[in-house]
């Protein structure tokens, strides 16, 4: 069974620039939530979505957005960004009624 | 706000030795406390985790301590090897907040041969 699986892996923009991360479950998962981690903050719940609907959302401006496909797979955005978003960004999911998330192994964004 | 606190940040244990690392949490409502290991270039793979019905919960090395009153949980790594090198991360989630995971900073553990 493959895991989760991110595109791309990684990538470099420039401030005031705008990224699209991608992020495929596991076959049958159907909930996918996103984290962002850095050495200062450490790892960050970003969004939770479950059959296309944003369940559950941290603590992050507006710029950071997200969605989720028919088919599961999910993307976020980031708009306008800053040296500060620069981090890596992973994505899980999980079996709903369980808490076991698995992680795919991230998108490491550079800004410069 | 820091809603999972853990400590130490860094420990070094030398090979056959005990790895203890420490989680205090806030939040009752928090009902499900999953342990995480990292290893650089990877995503976070869940280790093991507990509920807070059960005081210990034990799989091959690792065992995880609860204790409920305290708001505290740690993770016991018996006879630690070097390819237990690695990040730990504590977390916690629950009532409220769907599958949303609230984690600790870290803790990089370092195996000596």
């Amino acid at each position: 069974k493959a895991g989760v699986t991110q595109t791309p892996r990684y990538l470099i923009k420039t401030r005031g620039q705008q990224v699209t991360l991608s992020c495929s479950p596991i076959s049958g998962h159907r909930s996918v939530s996103w984290y962002q981690q850095t050495p200062g903050q450490g790892l960050q719940f970003l969004f939770e979505y479950f059959s296309e609907t944003q369940r559950n959302k941290g603590n992050f401006p507006g710029r950071f957005s997200g969605r989720q496909f028919s088919n599961s797979r999910s993307e976020m955005n980031v708009s306008t960004l800053e040296l500060g978003d620069s981090a890596l960004y992973l994505c899980a999911s999980n079996v709903e009624g369980t808490g076991e998330l698995f992680f795919g192994e991230g998108s490491r964004l550079t800004v410069l | 706000q820091q809603q999972v606190k853990q400590s130490p940040q860094s420990l070094i244990v030398q090979k056959g030795g005990i790895s203890i690392i420490n989680c205090a949490y806030e939040n009752t409502a928090f009902d499900y406390f999953p342990w995480y290991q990292q290893f650089p270039g990877k995503g976070p793979a869940l280790l093991i985790a507990i509920r807070p019905d059960v005081s210990e919960k034990k799989e091959g090395r690792f065992t995880i301590s609860f204790n409920k009153s305290a708001k505290q949980f740690s993770l016991h790594i018996m006879d630690s090897q070097p390819g237990d090198s690695a990040t730990y991360f504590c977390a916690a989630s629950g009532r409220g907040s769907g599958y949303a995971l609230n984690f600790g900073k870290g803790t990089s553990l370092l195996v000596t041969p």
